[in-house]
């Protein structure tokens, strides 16, 4: 069974930092890309950034990119998200997705608020 | 970046009806690589549907997919009190995946 287990929200100021993990089970961790997904509160779904199963190549939307870093490390099987310079914006649930095209296991996410 | 904008923003309808969705793309959507999913308040998204027709594991038949290009929907073919919820269409044809904003089928 495919685990996802998404960690490291928190409250954090404008101007913060925060990094998210996502520790995977249930499936060869190194031969899948991985997505973080986002929603804001009472918004619809926002793909965030993808990775693949090296980590050779990574995607961002361009609502992060220059801010966000995502990286995986293998031995681990887990997946992070550097979140840099946040803003208010920012402010959604993350989701730990497996695969790099569509979904079908999600994580429970993991909230980032920011907000002063 | 491929832009989806799903249609109506809103569906009323009655349990037992047809639900039709419309989900369309700012341009071509390569492979019908086009997914469907359902979410319910406090849960996690659920795909119901992949590469525009192919339902997912265990998704009943009453949902199906179709279209391709730029110009998909999702059918649910009658309405079971279950089904009320936001569905979200993605597509993943391209590098740069994006959703669609989402129709919520509410009972009318």
């Amino acid at each position: 069974e495919v685990q996802l287990l998404e960690s490291g929200g928190g409250l954090v100021q404008p101007g913060g930092s925060l990094r998210l993990s996502c520790a995977a089970s249930g499936f060869t961790f190194s031969n899948y890309a991985m997505t973080w997904v986002r929603q804001a509160p009472g918004k619809g779904l926002e793909w965030v950034s993808t990775i693949s199963g090296s980590g050779d190549s990574t995607y961002y939307a361009d609502s992060v990119k220059g801010r966000f870093t995502i990286s995986r490390d293998n031995s681990r099987t887990t997946l992070y998200l550097q979140m840099n310079s946040l803003r208010v914006e920012d402010t959604a649930l993350y989701f730990c997705t497996h695969s790099g095209n569509y979904f079908l296991n999600w994580g429970q996410g993991s909230l980032v608020t920011v907000s002063s | 970046e491929i832009v989806l904008t799903q249609s109506p923003g809103t569906l009323s309808l009655s349990p037992g009806e047809r639900a039709t969705l419309s989900c369309r793309a700012s341009q071509r959507v390569g492979s019908s690589s086009l997914a469907w999913y359902q979410q319910k308040p406090g849960q996690v998204p659920r795909l119901l549907i992949y590469g525009a027709s192919t339902r997912a594991t265990g998704i009943p038949d009453r949902f199906s997919g179709g279209g391709s290009g730029t110009d998909f929907t999702l059918t649910i073919s009658r309405l079971e009190p279950e089904d009320f919820a936001v569905y979200y269409c993605q597509q993943y044809g391209s590098s740069h995946l994006t959703f669609g904003g989402g129709t919520k089928v509410e009972i009318k």
